[in-house]
């Protein structure tokens, strides 16, 4: 089974920072990862697929980079509606999340 | 608009059975994959289940394995998740996600329905 890893688990920034979100995967999964954000209470939304495609409607201020086993997710600017937990998921072979990493006001 | 509602949870026993329901509209379901996705109380995302579109391939996580059958009825644009056996460590909020038409990522989301086992 791939496991995948975040880091941090939480991430305390203050709006207009840039913030960066690490994702490692046990072993290769060449660019087959995506990165969700959920708000409490709410369902996951895709926001980055295939590593560095942004989906559609989702602001230009988040980005996906990376390949084989370490992905990074970035937002330039933190905005207010930002604050949430963030999921890397791999699909190389099924489908496995990290565990998330929470972006808290600073 | 793409809808995913899920509907069927509850409270239930251990070793209990329930069935999850995932009714879907504002797209052609029948061409889509669906996924079943978990998260316990206060805790990450877990993925359970996933059935093709004709559903002839279906895959379930160890966790689940033996347990829980997915299936779908493309005429009725509805998916399901039969649980049986079911355990403390299944209490959790049950998502259906849908997978994108050609990547194996979850491109919409329902809302959820909890499932609390619990004597």
């Amino acid at each position: 089974d791939i496991q995948m890893t975040q880091s941090p688990s939480t991430l305390s920034a203050s709006v207009g920072d840039r913030v960066t979100i690490t994702c490692r995967a046990s072993q290769s999964i060449t660019i087959w990862l995506a990165w969700y954000q959920q708000k409490p209470g709410k369902a996951p939304k895709l926001l980055i697929y295939d590593a560095s495609s942004l989906e559609s409607g989702v602001p230009s201020r988040f980005s996906g980079s990376g390949s084989g086993t370490e992905f990074t997710l970035t937002i330039s600017s933190l905005q207010p509606d930002d604050f949430a937990t963030y999921y890397c998921q791999q699909y190389n072979s099924y489908w496995t999340f990290g565990q998330g990493t929470k972006v808290e006001i600073k | 608009e793409v809808q995913l509602v899920e509907s069927g949870g509850g409270l239930v026993q251990p070793g209990g059975s329930l069935r999850l329901s995932c009714a879907d509209s504002g797209f052609t379901f029948s061409r889509y994959s669906m996924n079943w996705v978990r998260q316990a109380p206060g805790k990450g995302l877990e993925w359970v289940s996933y059935i093709s579109s004709g559903s002839s391939t279906i895959y379930y996580a160890d966790s689940v394995k033996g347990r829980f059958t997915i299936s779908r009825d493309n005429a009725k644009n509805s998916l399901y998740l039969q649980m049986n056996s079911l355990r403390a460590e299944d209490t959790a909020l049950y998502y259906c996600a849908r997978k994108h038409g050609t990547g194996y990522y979850y491109d919409y989301w329902g809302q959820g329905t909890l499932v609390t086992v619990s004597s």
